[in-house]
């Protein structure tokens, strides 16, 4: 079974740093690209960032370009994500999230998310 | 302002038929995969519909998917109470290089 178990979020204050991290879990992390989504309260799905299986192939939302570092240590089945510049509308639960072969394949399996509120 | 652009709300009675529809340009739907989840109240969005029109093993059939040209729908049949969700369409846009999602779409069984 596919488990994606986010950690990392909390009160932050704005132009502060924050580091999320994902632990993956029932299946072969290094073989699939991998995902950060957000979702403001009350509002829609926001794709933040995604990574390729050997990190060689990274995108980013202009929303966050500049500001977040996507990062994975296979070795550790990990995902993280280091937020930097943190602005009142980075305010979200964010996601990990699963994807297929590559980046812009599909988006398959998602975490219960941690959520980051950016608040003085 | 979502790239794709969905319904906000829809509506039927239960065991009637509902399609979502999601509208989107040649950088993305038109020449990408369209995903499609469900999110219901308080819980992470699941996959229903990968590559326009296959089910992940546990998706009823009730649920199905299609495409033409730049847009894509989602259908769903034999409403139940517990389809009450909001569904989103999501796919690759080649010109922002990145993943793009529709605004949502609510559903009510009335």
């Amino acid at each position: 079974e596919v488990q994606l178990v986010e950690s990392g979020g909390g009160l932050v204050q704005p132009g502060r740093s924050l580091r999320l991290s994902c632990a993956a879990s029932g299946f072969t992390f290094d073989d699939y690209a991998m995902h950060w989504v957000r979702q403001a309260p009350g509002k829609g799905l926001e794709w933040v960032s995604g990574i390729s299986l050997s990190s060689e192939s990274i995108a980013y939302a202009d929303s966050v370009k500049g500001r977040f570092t996507i990062s994975r240590d296979n070795a550790k089945n990990s995902l993280y994500l280091q937020m930097n510049n943190l602005r009142a509308e980075d305010t979200a639960l964010y996601y990990c999230a699963k994807g297929a072969d590559y980046v812009e394949t599909r988006i398959d399996y998602w975490g219960q998310g941690t959520l980051v509120t950016v608040s003085s | 302002q979502s790239v794709l652009t969905q319904p906000p709300s829809v509506s039927a009675a239960p065991g009637q038929k509902v399609t979502i529809s999601c509208s989107g340009s040649s950088s993305n739907i038109g020449n990408h995969y369209v995903s499609w989840y469900q999110q219901l109240p308080g819980t992470a969005p699941k996959l229903l519909i990968y590559e326009n029109n296959k089910r992940p093993s546990g998706i009823p059939d009730r649920f199905s998917g299609s495409k033409s040209g730049t847009s894509a729908t989602l259908g769903i049949t034999g409403l139940q109470t517990g389809d009450e969700a909001d569904y989103y369409c999501g796919t690759w846009d080649r010109g922002l290089t990145a993943w793009v999602f529709g605004g949502g779409t609510k559903l009510t069984v009335l």
